[in-house]
């Protein structure tokens, strides 16, 4: 009954700093999604892959790469972390697109100092 | 653009009273609609949805949705409010299958003893 896990829940990196979020499934889900939350700002698409192999750019992809490595982990790196990027991160899955809703991470809170 | 309006930063309701979450939306199509519920430091979980049919979807916890479409509107409720039914509450809308959902800003929802 994992869903999906995320790791780490929490970290803090200095500025310019790099680190990789994971994200792992066990459902068998084909579409992973990176989202970042930020107050008064819902949920903000950073990146999505549609199925093994594909990664496309989401609403506010700008500092940030992602790498789908098989069907059941999709990673989120920060190549040079900016205090901007403060903020929860959540990881999801769906099994194919909007209409079977999407399981979530419990989530990373990264803090950029 | 499409969009997801939650007219409410948050709604305070007394335990025991009905309860109503707004949300409207402006998307093409035909949408699919979602409620998720975030309690703190947890992942959205999923509450409700409505894809096509009967215009009220019942869900998680005891909580319904209605589905107006010449309103373009999908409010969340629930006859009777818990204090455990404080979260923060999340209404996401896709114009198809193919599309990524689209989201809120969110609701805080606070039921008071």
């Amino acid at each position: 009954n994992a869903g999906v896990t995320q790791t780490p829940k929490f970290q803090v990196l200095k500025t310019g700093q790099s680190m990789t979020l994971q994200c792992a499934q066990d459902m068998n889900h084909n579409s992973m999604y990176w989202y970042r939350q930020d107050p008064g700002m819902g949920l903000r698409l950073i990146y999505y892959s549609a199925s093994e192999g594909t990664t496309d750019k989401g609403e506010v992809p700008n500092g940030y790469n992602v790498s789908r490595l098989n069907k059941r982990e999709f990673s989120l790196r920060l190549e040079s972390a900016a205090p901007s990027q403060t903020s929860v991160y959540f990881c999801a899955s769906s099994e194919d697109g909007a209409p079977y809703g999407y399981t979530f991470g419990s989530g990373t809170r990264l803090t950029v100092v | 653009a499409q969009s997801v309006a939650q007219p409410e930063d948050q709604v305070n309701v007394a335990e025991g009273n009905p309860l109503t979450v707004k949300c409207t939306y402006s998307v093409s199509g035909n949408p699919y609609l979602f409620w998720y519920v975030q309690y703190p430091n947890r992942g959205l979980q999923f509450l409700l949805k409505y894809i096509t049919g009967d215009n009220l979807v019942k869900g998680s916890y005891g909580f319904e949705a209605e589905f107006n479409k010449s309103q373009t509107s999908f409010h969340l409720k629930k006859p009777s409010a818990l204090v455990s039914d404080s979260a923060l509450y999340f209404c996401a809308v896709s114009p198809d299958s193919n599309y990524q959902l689209i989201w809120g800003a969110g609701t805080k929802l606070i039921i008071k003893p």
